[in-house]
């Protein structure tokens, strides 16, 4: 199974709104609505911020959101903190009841 | 609130068996999925499988023929077996519940398989 595709690396300023992005195929993003994003701080366990493409678990932000288009989820981090510099993951459902994870995307905030 | 703690050796010499457990606290392991996924240092997480019970589980293709999870509820912890380890089984081997968006995860245990 292929990792789903994100950019390497994404930026923006205090304040401002970040899109990451998650390309995978009509076998996984484009066909379950599982697709999920997790952030990782460095030394740190992932943490859960979105699942089934757009809902948010309790606890997390409401800055945090979720989207698909196609075969490519989204995540929006919107009011840009310091605390939100992390590597971002995606992943979705398989048709082959696998899951499979993006490559990941670090975020570094100005 | 549930917490997820995995334990195991930390050095694995190569060609042996990795062995893993992860115990859970405060809830019961049945009845949900659980998951294991790794992080070889410095890069991404890769799914290793889920499982639900000794009949229902799913692994990643690429360890299928050396991969076993298992549960034990009297415990209630779960396990992971990977056979015939090389380097590239080098990783941070993290727990987690759930399958498709998992929460919460373990710390995590590094498993470096070396001679």
């Amino acid at each position: 199974q292929s990792a789903l595709t994100q950019p390497t690396s994404v930026s923006g300023s205090l304040g401002q709104s970040v899109t990451i992005s998650c390309t995978g195929t009509t076998n996984d993003v484009g066909a379950y609505n599982s697709a999920s994003w997790y952030q990782q701080h460095p030394g740190k366990a992932p943490k859960l911020l979105i699942y089934d493409i757009s809902n948010r678990p309790s606890g997390i932000s409401t800055r945090f959101s979720g989207s698909r288009s196609g075969n490519t989820a989204s995540l929006t981090i919107s009011g840009l903190q310091a605390d939100d510099e992390a590597d971002y993951y995606c992943s979705s459902r398989t048709s082959s009841g696998t899951l499979v994870f993006g490559g990941g995307a670090k975020l570094t905030v100005l | 609130q549930v917490q997820l703690q995995e334990s195991g050796p930390g050095l694995v010499r190569p060609s042996e068996t990795l062995s893993l457990t992860c115990a859970v606290s405060g809830g019961s392991i049945t009845p949900y999925y659980w998951s294991w996924i790794r992080q070889p240092p410095g890069k991404g997480l890769e799914w290793l499988g889920h499982i639900y019970s000794s009949a229902i589980n799913t692994y990643n293709p690429s360890l299928k023929s050396r991969i076993t999870m298992s549960l034990d509820t009297s415990r209630n912890q779960i396990s992971l077996r990977l056979t015939s380890v090389s380097a590239a089984d080098t990783a941070v081997y993290y727990c987690a519940r759930g399958t498709w968006g998992v929460t919460p995860w373990g710390l995590g245990t590094l498993v470096i398989v070396s001679s």
